[in-house]
């Protein structure tokens, strides 16, 4: 079966503009993650669903990002205002249910000039 | 404040050679620990997942240890392959209600023929 797509694989965009990155998790996978890796680091978590519902968004560095799953499948991370900062691979996880294995997606590359 | 640290930084061996990869964390409480490997542009794949009262798990060439009292974790690659060239995420998981993974920086493997 599918694995978690993401799209699109890159992004370029300048500084100041909104961006939407979408994610497509395994179908029936119920909790879904939301990571930022940053060159030569780990990923770091922004935001974690149950479902609909953001159950943990306290990785989100500030009020410029923010992410939805209207129908607990797809999700969308939106980031407002983007900052060369904001530059980084974002990438999305799902798991069966919450506290099993994650499958991570490949991964949105994100460049903001 | 929870942290998962590893070393060495990046590495390189000879094709065929065994390697030792190291992590240490400070996640409490804690509930499992994972090795990822990530492939370049590819996003991490779970290689191993170790709870509490495990304290070596294998996957083919791939063999973790850990170390609960000490909370050290190993990750050693036998007969390594070029294959192999990835880096390698230990990730641990904090038992916060859903398993908040908490990742190191990584490891950068290169294996040269």
């Amino acid at each position: 079966g599918a694995g978690v797509s993401q799209t699109p694989s890159n992004k370029v965009t300048e500084k100041g503009k909104y961006v939407e990155l979408r994610c497509d998790p395994i179908s029936g996978h119920t909790a879904l993650y939301w990571y930022r890796q940053s060159l030569g680091q780990g990923p770091e978590f922004l935001i974690y669903f149950q479902g609909t519902g953001a159950a943990d968004d306290s990785g989100l560095p500030n009020d410029r990002f923010f992410a939805v799953r209207p129908e607990g499948s797809v999700s969308t991370l939106k980031i407002q205002r983007t900052e060369r900062g904001d530059s980084a691979v974002y990438l999305c996880a799902s798991s069966l249910n919450q506290g099993e294995t994650q499958y991570f997606g490949p991964g949105t590359r994100l460049l903001v000039l | 404040k929870n942290q998962v640290e590893q070393s060495p930084q990046s590495l390189i061996i000879l094709e065929g050679k065994n390697c030792t990869l190291q992590c240490n964390y400070t996640v409490s409480p804690f509930s499992n620990l994972r090795w990822y490997k990530q492939d370049t542009g590819r996003g991490p794949v779970s290689l191993t997942i170790m709870t509490f009262s495990e304290n070596t798990k294998s996957n083919g060439r791939y063999t973790a240890t850990l170390d609960a009292d000490t909370k050290q974790s190993s990750l050693h690659i036998t007969a390594s392959q070029l294959s192999d060239s990835a880096s390698y995420i230990c990730v641990v998981s904090a038992h916060s209600g859903y398993n908040k993974l908490i990742f190191g920086a990584g490891t950068r493997l290169a294996v040269h023929p």
